[in-house]
């Protein structure tokens, strides 16, 4: 069965320091990988996504992550955090008929 | 406006009660889905649909239904409510094709004391 994980249950930097939150994940074909972002009291937002193609993916709010099927791994990564990015984030896979399987989340704290 | 509006966005109960959460969604998407989120064990799917006439079971359905009134409209109903039911609920929306990203509303936190 698919499945994701997040080691991390917590991370705190220092702001202007680089990020890494990992996401390791299961899945026997090509996986469609997902990173979200969720606020205090707001919905999940879509920080970026692999389908295919390049394993070096950008997304908003300058993030980017990479793709690595030999460890089965699809790692966020920030070069210099700002105290807005303070949040929850998720890594997620989605399954055939469209599905997300989600992982349990990291809780990124950042300090001045 | 939000794409994907939940209704409520907090509730308390009591057990027992019947309850209903609304979704609506103005993105035109043909799936919709349902969440729930716990501390430590992220987003778990309860129902999702595919249009109108469509509705499938998600990892964790017991003790939920939901209903497809329009390709707008999505509700999830808790029959009879009961505290570890207590969480936080997610609707979101998706458009066709393989896989696609899901979009999400503001969630709806509820309570059952």
């Amino acid at each position: 069965a698919q499945s994701v994980t997040q080691p991390d249950i917590h991370i705190t930097v220092s702001e202007g320091a680089s990020l890494e939150l990992r996401c390791n994940y299961s899945y026997g074909a090509t996986p469609y990988l997902f990173w979200y972002v969720q606020s205090p009291g707001q919905g999940l937002q879509l920080l970026l996504k692999y389908f295919s193609g390049d394993t070096l993916v950008q997304g908003i709010k300058g993030f980017e992550a990479e793709f690595k099927r030999s460890q089965s791994s699809f790692n966020l990564r920030k070069p210099s955090v700002h105290w807005s990015d303070a949040a929850e984030y998720f890594c997620a896979v989605g399954t055939p008929g469209n599905k997300l399987v989600f992982g349990a989340g990291t809780i990124l704290r950042v300090k001045s | 406006d939000a794409d994907v509006t939940q209704t409520p966005r907090n509730r308390i109960t009591k057990t027992g009660k019947r309850i209903m959460l609304e979704c609506s969604q103005t993105k035109g998407h043909d799936r919709m889905y349902w969440y729930r989120q716990d501390p430590g064990l992220g987003l778990r799917l309860i129902y999702y649909s595919f249009d109108v006439k469509d509705i499938n079971k998600g990892e964790i359905s017991d003790g939920y239904s939901v209903s497809r009134q329009a390709q707008a409209k999505f509700s999830l109903s808790l029959e009879s409510a009961i505290p570890n039911q207590t969480a936080l609920y997610f609707c979101a929306t998706s458009g066709g094709g393989m896989i696609q990203p899901q979009h999400f509303g503001d969630g709806t936190r509820l309570s059952i004391l």
